[in-house]
């Protein structure tokens, strides 16, 4: 089945700094990956969706210039939270689409802790 | 505000018995909607999934209805275990690719 890794599983950072989350799509070519952010007991949020190759496009309400998304291989998308703050504390999830239907995988997710 | 969502946030089943698990969305264009495990610190897993020119869909244990009229849509499991203790999602797609997740129940199951 499709697999998706994301590395590292747990980060803790100072706040100020900028950590770079990654999502690999482990044997299958993702042409849409997906980033969501879910807070403790709450559901996942969709905060941006890229394409392989082209501008991440974010959702309402999230900040372009702080969740920096690239997207540079069909295999590959990174997250970099930029300049985090203890706000910036959450469990980020991504997934994947091989385009062919709508079935995303989701990876095992990323829990960032600010201090 | 979210176009899906679930009726009870939280479901305690007794080991055996059989659990439901409902689930409203708005968004009538909706064609595809998806049932998610989620365990403790882990990503969402895939359960199982309809379209909406369906109003039943069957597999190992569980089964999801689709009731376009009212908008809602429920997963039932069979012979509930403790593995099957998680929080569940439905999630709908909106727009090309995209989900919108429901809040989410938590089941709990009871030895």
């Amino acid at each position: 089945g499709a697999v998706v890794s994301q590395h590292p599983s747990r980060v803790i950072c100072k706040s100020g700094t900028s950590v770079k989350i990654e999502c690999r799509s482990l044997d299958f070519q993702a042409t849409t990956m997906f980033w969501y952010r879910q807070f403790p007991k709450q559901s996942l949020m969709l905060m941006a969706t890229s394409n392989e190759g082209s501008k991440a496009t974010y959702e309402q309400g999230v900040e372009k210039d702080k969740f920096l998304i690239n997207h540079a291989s069909l295999t590959l998308s990174t997250l970099t939270v930029t300049s985090a703050h203890p706000e910036d504390s959450s469990f980020y999830i991504c997934s994947a689409t091989g385009g062919a239907d709508y079935e995303q995988y989701f990876g095992p997710g990323t829990r960032l802790t600010v201090t | 505000g979210e176009s899906v969502g679930l009726h009870l946030p939280t479901l305690s089943v007794q080991e055996g018995d059989n659990s439901i698990i409902n689930c409203a969305y708005s968004n009538s264009a909706s064609d595809y909607f998806i049932w998610y495990k989620q365990e403790s610190g882990k990503g969402p897993q895939f359960i199982i999934d309809i379209r909406s020119n369906m109003d039943k869909r069957q597999g190992q244990r569980v089964t999801v209805l689709l009731n376009k009229t009212v908008k809602h849509l429920s997963l039932q499991i069979a012979a509930t275990q403790p593995g099957d203790s998680a929080v569940y999602f439905c999630a709908e797609n909106k727009d090309d690719y995209k989900l919108s997740f429901g809040a989410g129940t938590t089941v709990t199951v009871r030895a």
